[in-house]
């Protein structure tokens, strides 16, 4: 079953807005949560992070939210660049777990 | 550094051979993973290893299997290929103190 869900397998924002990826999970014993980006051809990349302590995390244009009584991260990407073309993975993981669980994945094209 | 590399980078396999990939890590790693990708299923952990001499099954072992007689090297082998093993496989490391997994360009297979 899966844990991680990323519900919108696809989204189209243009350049210079504001681009929201959404991540719901079902496991409360998640302790760990993680962005991926993934070009074609290419392995995933780690983006951003977050631990269940927080609520917020950022790194420049990325910021990653966390709400744990709704079981729902987000990522937001602003302001949204073409490079930013790209498959995002939203994984999480148990305290002191071995593994990362990941969602199916939200491409996202950012048109100019 | 040459981080998380993999080989092959393509293969082709017909039914019921066989074949082994080969992944290496630079970093000193304690941890690896190997993970197949297919069309809208996102990343599954198949077997990952929290040290040299040790593995362990992820969420979809089977047809597989896998060593890591050193620490630096990850082996996932195929015994006897099936089409339903057609697919992009990645490899994966992290430290024993992080969270973050360090991916590989991957591996793709097709199993005729």
């Amino acid at each position: 079953d899966q844990q991680v869900k990323q519900n919108s397998p696809s989204l189209s924002v243009q350049e210079g807005r504001i681009s929201i990826l959404n991540c719901d999970y079902t496991n409360s014993m998640f302790d760990y949560f993680l962005w991926y980006k993934k070009y074609p051809a290419e392995g995933p990349t780690f983006l951003i992070s977050i631990s269940s302590i927080k609520d917020k995390n950022e790194d420049g244009r990325f910021t990653v939210f966390l709400n744990k009584s709704a079981k729902h991260l987000s990522l937001h990407i602003v302001p949204s660049q073409p490079g930013d073309s790209a498959v995002y993975f939203c994984a999480a993981s148990l305290l002191n777990g071995y593994a990362l669980n990941f969602g199916k994945g939200t491409s996202l094209l950012v048109t100019p | 550094n040459a981080g998380v590399t993999q080989t092959p980078k393509f293969r082709v396999l017909k039914t019921g051979q066989s074949m082994t990939l080969l992944c290496a890590q630079d970093m000193n790693h304690e941890y690896m993973y190997w993970y197949r990708q297919d069309p809208g299923m996102g990343l599954r952990l198949i077997h990952y290893s929290v040290g040299e001499g040790t593995t362990a099954k992820g969420e979809v072992p089977d047809g597989y299997n896998v060593s890591r007689l050193k620490k630096q090297n990850f082996l996932l082998g195929l015994e006897s290929a099936a089409p339903s093993q057609t697919s992009v496989y990645f490899c994966a490391s992290r430290g024993a103190n992080y969270n973050e997994q360090f991916f590989g360009p991957g591996t793709r297979l097709t199993v005729l």
